[in-house]
């Protein structure tokens, strides 16, 4: 089975503190996709990556940066948490349908 | 450019009763279609896709869904709803080919009253 892992389940930061979300999967997936959802909106695309060191913008990536260093890697990374990026993080690789982590549900206070 | 409908952000049903959760996409290519189901507090799980081939799908826990190229449609039903099929499900398209950018649905709540 394919398994995709997230750092962590639940986090709480303050305002303006930098927020790593660390996301591996175990399955040599070329393609990596970081999404944040919240109620009536669905899953809204972050960034993804399509290889090693390769990132492309997904549909709001204001805020947010990432960085894929190794194939199995892929961190989200908030540069300055704000109260607008309480949400939960879901991280998913994929050959062609994606594969979810259990996500991870950030408060910024 | 693709996009996903799912009609009914809440649907209640009977147990026992038939599950039908409506999506429709579009997408100006040939599309991969899926369904996803999210439990509370865990991540999105694949029910079933459609990439090519046989336009109706079976997936796991007895759910399937049939891909309508002239209605732009890929409903998802079950027969005979469970208490435990209780959750969210999202619709999803993407491009056939590429980096597989999906777009997903804003999802359906799917309540089984006893």
């Amino acid at each position: 089975d394919v398994k995709v892992t997230q750092s962590s389940r639940y986090l709480v930061k303050r305002t303006g503190e930098k927020v790593f979300l660390e996301c591996v999967q175990d399955m040599d997936h070329e393609n990596m996709f970081w999404y944040r959802q919240d109620p009536g909106l669905g899953l809204r695309l972050i960034y993804f990556s399509y290889d090693v060191k390769m990132k492309e913008k997904g549909d709001i990536p204001e805020g947010y940066s990432v960085s894929r260093e190794k194939k199995e890697r892929f961190s989200l990374i908030l540069e300055s948490a704000s109260t607008n990026q309480t949400s939960m993080y879901l991280c998913a690789s994929s050959p062609s349908e994606q594969y979810f982590g259990p996500g991870t549900r950030l408060t910024v206070t | 450019a693709q996009s996903v409908t799912q009609l009914g952000s809440h649907v209640s049903v009977s147990e026992g009763a038939l599950v039908l959760l409506r999506c429709n996409y579009s997408s100006s290519v040939p599309p991969y279609l899926f369904w996803y189901v999210q439990y509370p507090n865990q991540g999105l799980q694949l029910l079933l896709k459609y990439t090519t081939g046989a336009t109706l799908v079976k997936g796991i826990n007895g759910f399937e869904a049939e891909f309508k190229k002239s209605e732009t449609s890929f409903h998802l039903t079950k027969p005979s709803a469970h208490m435990s099929d209780a959750a969210e499900y999202f619709c999803a398209v993407s491009r056939t080919g590429g980096y597989q950018k999906v777009t997903f649905g804003i999802g359906t709540k799917l309540q089984v009253i006893p």
